[in-house]
């Protein structure tokens, strides 16, 4: 069964530095998503991505947030300047039409 | 004021019984969803409905459109189903989807 996979599982990174969050959507998917959920929070929502260009962003996503789908496959998330707050589990998702959302597995960040 | 209730919060259950979970939404949707959250993290869509019933195995998922509550029930519960289950809305058609808190739930063998 496809599936929506990320990269890495958990990352640690220092205060400051740039980190890049990794999606593979599922393949014949037209719409792409970012979630991020802090500890003992509910799923909020980040970003929405259509037809190469951003669809929806939310107040949390600012300037130190970008999107990118470099090369049709994958499905990034640049954080340019970590701040202690951004430390959550960050999930992508996809969809094609006429279905749910599928949501990968999350990835674990940590700012120190 | 959140656009998405749930109740109960938590709630515990003994392995065999009949477990409903409910929810409340402010604003006008194209589409609901209940989705599960395990301890490990990972988010598994359930089911989506835009209208009336849905079934699949021990879970079954009701919408009311009139009254904007929607219920997940699960029949003979069993340990496994314990998890977060998350009730989450999206206005139109592929937005985003904007997540209720979860309902935590623990089901003792």
């Amino acid at each position: 069964e496809p599936e929506v996979t990320q990269t890495p599982s958990h990352q640690v990174t220092q205060m400051g530095q740039e980190v890049i969050l990794r999606c593979v959507p599922i393949s014949n998917h037209l719409y792409f998503y970012w979630y991020r959920q802090i500890l003992g929070q509910k799923v909020e929502f980040l970003v929405s991505f259509y037809n190469n260009e951003i669809s929806e962003k939310s107040e949390i996503f600012d300037d130190q947030f970008s999107v990118e789908r470099p090369d049709g496959s994958n499905f990034t998330l640049k954080i340019r300047s970590t701040k202690l707050e951004d430390s959550a589990m960050y999930f992508c998702a996809s969809r094609t039409t006429g279905v749910e959302q599928f949501f990968g597995p999350g990835t674990r960040l940590t700012v120190l | 004021k959140n656009e998405v209730e749930q109740s109960p919060q938590n709630l515990t259950a003994q392995e065999g019984e009949f477990i409903t979970i409910n929810c409340s939404y402010s604003v006008g949707i194209s589409a609901l969803h209940w989705l599960q959250q395990h301890p490990g993290g990972g988010i598994v869509s359930l089911f989506m409905l835009s209208s009336g019933k849905k079934k699949h195995g021990r879970l079954i998922a009701t919408i009311n459109i009139q009254e904007k509550h929607s219920s997940l029930h699960i029949t003979a519960s069993h340990p496994r189903d314990s998890a977060v289950y998350i009730c989450a809305v999206e206005k139109t058609s592929y937005d985003k989807v904007i997540f209720g808190p979860g309902t935590s739930l623990s089901v003792i063998p």
